[in-house]
């Protein structure tokens, strides 16, 4: 079966500092993923989306970039974190447009 | 760009109850919408998943409508329980700069009460 893995779970990084945050996946291959951003009292944004290897499309400027360096990996970086990036920040992947979407179970991230 | 709204935005309920959620969306060329639950502090688990060729799913007391033409969906939720508490989040996929992404409302947040 398929299972998404997501670390850390609770960050909490000063401003001006990097990050870097990691989503794999396993079961599955050439899967779409995807970054969200929940903010408090808003919905989720989506930050990024990847259909593959080395394809990244980003959906809002940002202090943010993402970058899939294999098949099942997607991961989120920042070179100088602002205190705007605070969030919960989800990672997910799906098959196709027919099939769900499965969800991480997120990243708290708290920019001090 | 689609945009998905989710009325109401908190609900109460009575233990047992039967109850009713709303979704809605403004662009109809979808492929399909999805239903979630969110815990506090939690990731998304998916509920169901309804195709856009298809009127209805159901997952036990759980079922969920889809209305393309009029841009609409609902959850409705059987005989409400306390550990159904958690928001409830509905998020449709169309195609959009040649991936496709899901569009999430901002969720109704359900308390049952026992």
């Amino acid at each position: 079966s398929q299972t998404i893995h997501q670390w850390p779970a609770t960050l909490v990084q000063p401003v001006g500092s990097p990050l870097s945050l990691e989503c794999t996946v396993e079961g599955t291959s050439n899967p779409n993923l995807y970054w969200y951003r929940q903010a408090a009292g808003r919905g989720l944004q989506l930050l990024f989306y990847s259909v593959g290897i080395g394809q990244i499309s980003s959906e809002v400027p940002q202090n943010l970039s993402a970058s899939r360096p294999q098949d099942r990996q997607f991961i989120l970086s920042s070179k100088k974190l602002l205190l705007s990036d605070s969030g919960f920040y989800l990672c997910a992947w799906s098959v196709d447009s027919n099939t769900e979407a499965f969800f991480g179970q997120g990243t708290r991230l708290t920019v001090v | 760009k689609q945009e998905v709204t989710q009325i109401p935005a908190a609900l109460s309920v009575p233990e047992g109850e039967n109850l009713v959620l709303n979704c809605s969306f403004t662009d109809s060329a979808i492929y399909n919408l999805q239903w979630f639950r969110q815990d506090p502090g939690k990731g998304l688990t998916s509920l169901l998943l309804i195709q856009s060729s298809q009127r209805e799913q159901t997952s036990g007391r759980l079922n969920a409508s889809l209305d393309k033409s009029s841009g609409r969906s609902t959850l409705y939720i059987a005989a409400s329980q306390p550990g159904d508490s958690a928001t409830y989040l509905c998020a449709v996929v169309y195609s959009g700069a040649g991936s496709y992404q899901l569009t999430f409302g901002k969720g109704t947040k359900l308390s049952v009460i026992p």
